[in-house]
Parts: structure tokens; C-alpha cells; sequence
């Protein structure tokens, strides 16, 4: 089936790390992306890896992919109170002009 | 600046009634794509349009119309048959393929 899966909270302490999961379905992929919503607004790209890749740092974020598993995490060093988002992650479907979005994370900052 | 817009923002419509979600992009991008996400919901794709004067279905479509008569614009239209069509709508662009795609503002939509 075309599931991608994510937890739906996660609450963390403002200055922990913040570490996301993903489980995608597509091997074929050739991007695995991360997306930040705020509330009310639209999704923004935070990062992405090449399905060539095991690790992708990018200042406080780390996306680590394991394709064997089909598994992508998102660490956030120093977690902000302005992190608290939902986080998607979103694999192409192969073949077609579609996504696969997760269901999203919401993750709460406490100061 | 080049981006994707969404308008309006927020739209109240009575039961019954036709309503049109605006989306433009000065991208340049051949594909877009409206989802339609419920509180504490994923995105679900209720169309998209690889090219000009071309789209397909999404998981959702049933209740929804659109257009693509110029690549800059994706008109989507909540009509009467769409039974619960209280959401947030977004609609995004992208070169296609496995290209990330762009996302607008959004569009919130209550039926009263």
C-alpha cells in the first residue's frame, strides 16, 4: 500500500533534541522530503536527502535515512519554542506527478 | 518575488452553494496540485495537473471541479455535492516529478 507513516506528538523540552520518525513505502524514491507547518499557514520545505544518501546535516537538522528499512528520522538539535510545528515527511510516488505526504508530527516546544 | 498564492484566506459559504478557491503561481511551474487537510489530518489530494489543459484525480475528488487554462493558474471549485466541505484547503506547485513542490497560504473554508 502507499502509507507513509508518523507519530502524532511528540512534546519536548526547550533546548532538547527533537527526533522525528517517518516509515515510508517507496524504495524507488528518489528524494525523501521534510515539511514545517505553523498553524493556519501553508507547508514550507525544511530539508531534503538523496535516497543515495544515509545522513543529511543542515545546521540544527540531521535527516537520517535507513533503506533497508524504509525508515527516515529528523533530529532537531536545540529545540526552540519556534520549532513547535507539524512536521511532514514526503516521499514521490514513482511514476506519477503525486506525493505521499505522512500524517504529520506535531511536536510541542515547553519552555 | 516568485511564489504561489492562495485567495481568500478565509471563505464562508452557505449549504448549497458553488464556491471557487483561487491558486496562482508565477513559478514557472508545469504542475500543481490542491489537498484538503482536516484538523489533526494529513494532507489528501483531491486533484492535480501535470501541464496545461490537463488534470486527474485525487484520493478525494468527488464534490470538486477544477481548470488549468493557463499554466500560472489552478482554480478549484467546492460545488453543492461535496457533502462535509469544511477543511483547509492548500494548494502547491512544483517543476513535477520528484521536484519538491511549493505550497500556498491556504485557504480556510467554513460552511454555515
Amino acid at each position: 500500500g502507499e502509507d507513509v507513516e508518523q507519530s502524532l506528538f511528540l512534546s519536548v523540552r526547550e533546548g532538547d533534541s527533537s527526533v522525528i520518525n517517518c516509515t515510508y513505502t517507496d524504495s524507488s524514491s528518489t528524494y525523501l522530503y521534510w515539511y514545517k507547518q505553523e498553524p493556519g499557514a501553508g507547508l514550507q520545505l525544511l530539508t531534503y536527502i538523496f535516497s543515495n544518501m544515509d545522513m543529511k546535516q543542515d545546521q540544527r537538522l540531521t535527516v537520517l535515512l535507513n533503506k533497508k528499512d524504509k525508515h527516515l528520522s529528523l533530529r532537531i538539535a536545540d529545540t526552540q519554542t519556534g520549532d513547535s510545528a507539524i512536521y511532514f515527511c514526503a516521499e514521490p510516488s514513482s511514476g506519477t506527478y503525486k506525493y505521499i505526504f505522512g500524517t504529520g508530527t506535531r511536536l510541542k516546544v515547553l519552555a | 518575488d516568485g511564489g504561489i498564492t492562495q485567495s481568500p484566506k478565509y471563505l464562508f459559504r452557505k449549504e448549497g452553494q458553488n464556491v471557487t478557491l483561487s491558486c496562482e503561481q508565477n513559478l514557472n511551474h508545469d504542475a500543481m496540485y490542491w489537498y484538503r487537510q482536516d484538523p489533526g489530518q494529513g494532507l489528501r489530494l483531491i486533484y492535480y495537473s501535470q501541464i496545461v489543459n490537463d488534470f486527474q484525480k485525487g484520493d478525494i475528488a468527488e464534490g470538486y471541479s477544477v481548470s488549468r487554462e493557463k499554466k500560472e493558474s489552478f482554480p478549484l471549485t467546492v460545488t453543492s455535492a461535496q457533502k462535509n466541505p469544511t477543511a483547509f484547503y492548500l494548494c502547491a506547485s512544483s517543476y513535477g516529478g520528484d521536484n519538491e513542490q511549493f505550497f500556498g497560504p491556504g485557504t480556510r473554508l467554513t460552511v454555515l
